[in-house]
């Protein structure tokens, strides 16, 4: 099993609608948990992190997390042609210091 | 503030010639990285330094050796270049191990023919 599975897509949906990225986790000691965004040709960037159960806001994103289930996911609200982009999900091992990351996702947000 | 600085950012080999790349952070950061990204791959660890003198394998580490120069520097070094390495190669730093914002330069696009 991988350390850190996501779907690679193509996801499309409309422009203003809810797109809906997933990610799930092998490691039960993980503690912290990322998401970036990558736009064709440039470097990944930070866009959230989550460290508690439970969901974390920030504008037109949202993280969720649940542990228990080992599943963190994003939410971005009122999608724009903008946020097209490969989404990476990262979760570190408990206590270790290798930065995984999963296969991410390819967002497609159509007018 | 230049943050994360790779060099090349791009590179042709033959295959069997070597070749280093250097990668160089200025925000004081314990630990860095070097991926490697390929189509439908994601980005995949190669080696890891979580701090100055130590130095990891990570997921891919095979035809590849790194060198923690000092806290700044951080070098992959591909000794015999093979077809099978041409990919888009990541340097990244992060404050303290794998549990902080990690910060990305910008990529080297290597092509080993």
């Amino acid at each position: 099993q991988k350390e850190v599975e996501q779907n690679s897509g193509p996801l499309s949906v409309p422009e203003g609608a809810i797109a809906s990225l997933n990610c799930t986790y092998s490691d039960r000691g993980s503690q912290s948990f990322f998401w970036y965004r990558q736009y064709s040709g440039k470097s990944p960037e930070l866009i959230m992190f989550i460290y508690s159960n439970g969901d974390k806001e920030d504008g037109r994103f949202t993280a969720q997390l649940n542990k228990a289930s080992q599943y963190v996911s994003l939410l971005i609200r009122d999608s724009q042609p903008s946020d097209s982009a490969t989404y990476l999900c990262a979760v570190p091992p408990g206590g270790g210091n290798k930065l995984t990351f999963g296969t991410g996702t390819q967002l497609k947000v159509e007018l | 503030n230049a943050g994360v600085t790779q060099t090349p950012k791009f590179q042709v080999l033959k295959t069997g010639q070597s070749m280093t790349l250097q990668c160089a952070q200025d925000m004081n950061h314990n630990s860095m990285y070097w991926y490697r990204q390929d189509p439908g791959m994601g980005l995949r660890l190669i080696y890891y330094s979580a701090s100055e003198g130590t130095t990891d394998k990570g997921e891919v580490p095979n035809g590849y050796n790194v060198s923690r120069l000092n806290k700044r520097e951080f070098s992959l070094r591909l000794e015999s270049a093979a077809p099978s390495q041409t990919s888009v190669y990541f340097c990244a730093s992060t404050q303290t191990g794998a549990v902080t914002e990690a910060f990305f330069g910008q990529g080297t696009r290597l092509t080993v023919v």
